[in-house]
C-alpha cells in the first residue's frame, strides 16, 4: 500500500531562517509527488510537483528515490509562508494519497 | 469563474439521517473527486469520477454514494449518517485524470453527526 509520512505536526522557525518540511513515502513503483499548501482561511492549493522541477514562492523539493523522500525546502522563511503543508503522491491517475500535514509557523 | 463550490459549509445531522453534499465546478473539468479529512489524518479519497456517467471508489467509499449526471456536478450522498462520518469533506476537480493536471479544491463542508 502507498503511504506518505510527514513526521512533524508543527515546525516553528524564525523569519529569515531556512525551512525544511520533511516528507517520506512508500510506493512500489514510480510515484508522482506533490506539495499542497493551505493558508489561513484559504483553500487547499497546489504548491509544486516534482515532475515540473519548478521553484514556487522560493520553495523547492527534490525527489530522492533512494531515500524515498520529497522534502520541501526554502532558504529564507517569510512570514507569509506560515500555513499548513501537505505532501501527496499518486501512483497513477489523479488519485492522491496525502500525508497528515505539517503546520509551518514563521515567527518574527 | 467561481471554481469549485461546495454547499453547505456546515451541517449537523443525527445518526440515521440522510443528506447530500453538493459540489459543482464551472471550469469544464472532466475529473472530480471527494476527500474526507479527519483530525490527525491526511485527506482520504472517497469516490472519484473521470467524466459524466463514470464513477469509481476510492480508499474509503463505505457509507457514501455518488453519481455524475453532468460534467459540472458531483454530489456525495450519505444514505444513513453515522458518527464515524463526522469529518470535513473536500471536493476537487481537474481537467483530466493525468497527474500532470492540477487539482482544484473546494472550500470544504464540515459535517457533524450526533
Amino acid at each position: 500500500a502507498q503511504r506518505v509520512t510527514q513526521p512533524e505536526k508543527l515546525l516553528s522557525v524564525f523569519k529569515g531562517a531556512p525551512v525544511e518540511l520533511k516528507c517520506n513515502y512508500s510506493y512500489s513503483g514510480s510515484p508522482e509527488l506533490f506539495w499542497y499548501v493551505q493558508y489561513s482561511r484559504q483553500r487547499l492549493q497546489l504548491l509544486l510537483r516534482h515532475i515540473s522541477r519548478e521553484s514556487i514562492k522560493g520553495f523547492t523539493a527534490d525527489l530522492n528515490k533512494g531515500e524515498t523522500s520529497f522534502h520541501l525546502k526554502k532558504p529564507f522563511a517569510q512570514e507569509e509562508d506560515s500555513a499548513m503543508y501537505y505532501c501527496a503522491l499518486t501512483g497513477g491517475g489523479n488519485k492522491l494519497t496525502f500525508g497528515t500535514g505539517t503546520q509551518l509557523k514563521v515567527e518574527l | 469563474n467561481a471554481g469549485v463550490t461546495q454547499t453547505p459549509k456546515f451541517q449537523v445531522l443525527k445518526t440515521g439521517q440522510s443528506m447530500t453534499l453538493q459540489c459543482a465546478q464551472d471550469m469544464n473539468h472532466e475529473y472530480m473527486s471527494w476527500y474526507r479529512q479527519d483530525p490527525g489524518m491526511g485527506l482520504r479519497l472517497i469516490h472519484y469520477s473521470v467524466g459524466a456517467g463514470i464513477t469509481d471508489q476510492g480508499e474509503v467509499p463505505n457509507g457514501y454514494n455518488v453519481s455524475r449526471s453532468t460534467t459540472e456536478d458531483f454530489p456525495l450522498r450519505l444514505l444513513s449518517a453515522a458518527p464515524s462520518q463526522t469529518s470535513v469533506y473536500f471536493c476537487a476537480s481537474s481537467y483530466g485524470s493525468d497527474p500532470g493536471y492540477e487539482q482544484y479544491f473546494g472550500p470544504g463542508t464540515r459535517l457533524t453527526v450526533t
